[in-house]
């Protein structure tokens, strides 16, 4: 399963992270993504890394200012949004791959964690 | 970027009848895309991956097919519990991973 944290409440400009714990598959051979909600765009893509931390992708809305990290030894998975703008208020998903990179769908969602920014 | 359109938006269905959802690409996805069910509250659940590979746990009532760019999840003999929000995404070329606007099933 996963398990998020972290979320909130922030002022426009402000950061923010959120975690995401895993258990129950082995953490370190699959890809990790983070899908955010929103009423005005849907399920959107918002960035993702590879089973090994290597290949790290960001969503053009969100390149420059959030960043994920992974710690596998740790089964732990990070967001860190920077310069938050009220456009990144949503419901944030931590999400697993079935597979480590690429071409898998993906199969497993965590609770979600709201992240409210105001102005 | 692959655009998935969803249709209809909304789907009103009595309890015992058949729903029809579609999801058509807007470029060759080949078999990679998935279906999810969203019921209020809670996060998206995998029902089909690779077009028609059912996922875990997911009813037989549930069925994926494919014809060209046209993806169909079809659902019989609809129960209470199927009334939700259904999203196709596809994973063929992510980054990034783009999912339709959803089809909102609802009781007629």
């Amino acid at each position: 399963q996963l398990v998020q944290s972290g979320g909130g409440s922030v002022r426009s400009g402000g950061s923010l992270t959120i975690s995401c714990s895993a258990s129950g598959f082995t953490f370190s051979v699959h890809a990790m993504h983070w899908v955010r909600q929103t009423p005005r765009k849907g399920l959107e893509h918002v960035s993702s890394i590879s089973s090994d931390g290597v290949n790290i992708f960001y969503a053009d809305s969100v390149r420059g200012r959030f960043t994920l990290s992974r710690d596998n030894a740790r089964n732990i998975l990070f967001l860190h949004m920077g310069s938050l703008g009220l456009e990144d208020s949503g419901v944030y998903f931590c999400v697993k791959d079935s597979g480590p990179f690429k071409v898998h769908p993906f199969d497993l969602w965590g609770q979600g964690t709201l992240v409210s920014v105001s102005s | 970027e692959t655009v998935l359109t969803q249709s209809p938006p909304t789907l009103s269905v009595s309890p015992g009848e058949r729903a029809t959802l579609s999801c058509r690409a807007s470029q060759s996805v080949n078999n990679n895309l998935a279906w999810f069910q969203q019921k209020l509250g809670q996060a998206p659940r995998l029902l089909f991956y690779g077009g028609s590979g059912r996922a875990t746990g997911t009813p037989a009532r549930f069925s994926g097919s494919r014809s060209g760019s046209e993806f169909t999840l079809t659902i019989d003999n609809l129960q209470p519990e199927d009334f939700a929000v259904y999203y196709c995404q596809q994973y063929n070329d992510w980054p990034p991973g783009t999912f339709g606007q959803g089809t909102r099933v609802d009781v007629k």
